[in-house]
């Protein structure tokens, strides 16, 4: 079945980078996401990548994926303490044409100052 | 503004009350997502509305009972609930389809509270 693997915690110093790691089962993923929830907040959809890539950036954010381990990986470069929260992996299973993701269990950051 | 709007945020209910949360999506979507999360059991899937039918249950309990009256609007009706049903629900969004990759995009959530 589907199931999708995270660390369950990440302490890091401002100013370090932090790299939050997932792995995932399901092949037939199209997109894998990472998702951000802040303390009594919803998900806030943080970025995506699309399987066919190997990494994509976008500003502090870079995604890097390795399909043939089944393994993705968020680094957040220059980590702020307003980064602290939850990060979830995500994968879309069938391809993402039945609806709904498979979510990991959330790894919650810690940024000290 | 968030595209998924959840009403309540907060909810205190006895276990004899009957309410109901709200959701709406201003995305154009054709997918809703009930989804509860607690600190037993972080994301799980309660229901999946597509083009406005039920696809999938996961076995929740029938204290819970959803409903989608169009592909705009998804609705939880909660009656006789337990104090383990306290916890943080969300309601989300995607466009399913062949080539849209499925993202999904969450309200807010609402805190509801078991007395």
């Amino acid at each position: 079945g589907e199931d999708v693997e995270q660390s369950l915690f990440l302490s890091v110093r401002e100013g370090d980078s932090s790299v939050i790691n997932c792995t995932y089962t399901d092949s037939s993923s199209t997109y894998l996401y990472w998702y951000k929830q802040e303390p009594g907040a919803g998900l806030q959809l943080l970025t995506y990548i699309f399987s066919n890539m190997d990494m994509k950036q976008d500003q502090r954010l870079t995604v890097l994926l390795n399909k043939k381990d089944k393994h993705l990986s968020l680094r957040i470069a220059d980590t702020q303490t307003g980064d602290s929260a939850i990060y979830f992996c995500a994968e879309s299973p069938y391809g993402g044409s039945q609806g709904n993701l498979i979510f990991g269990k959330g790894t919650k950051l810690s940024v000290k100052p | 503004e968030t595209g998924v709007t959840q009403t309540p945020r907060h909810l205190v209910m006895g276990m004899t009350n009957k309410k109901s949360l709200k959701c709406e999506q201003h995305l154009g979507h054709n997918a809703m997502y009930w989804y509860k999360q607690s600190a037993k059991k972080p994301l799980e899937l309660m229901f999946v509305y597509s083009l406005e039918e039920r696809v999938e249950n996961n076995s929740v309990p029938s204290r819970f009972s959803p409903e989608c009256p169009n592909s705009s609007h998804l609705f939880l009706h909660l009656h006789t609930l337990q104090p383990e049903d306290s916890a943080l629900y969300l309601c989300a969004s995607s466009q399913v389809g062949q080539f849209s990759g499925n993202t999904i995009y969450f309200g807010e959530g609402s805190w509801l509270t078991v007395v």
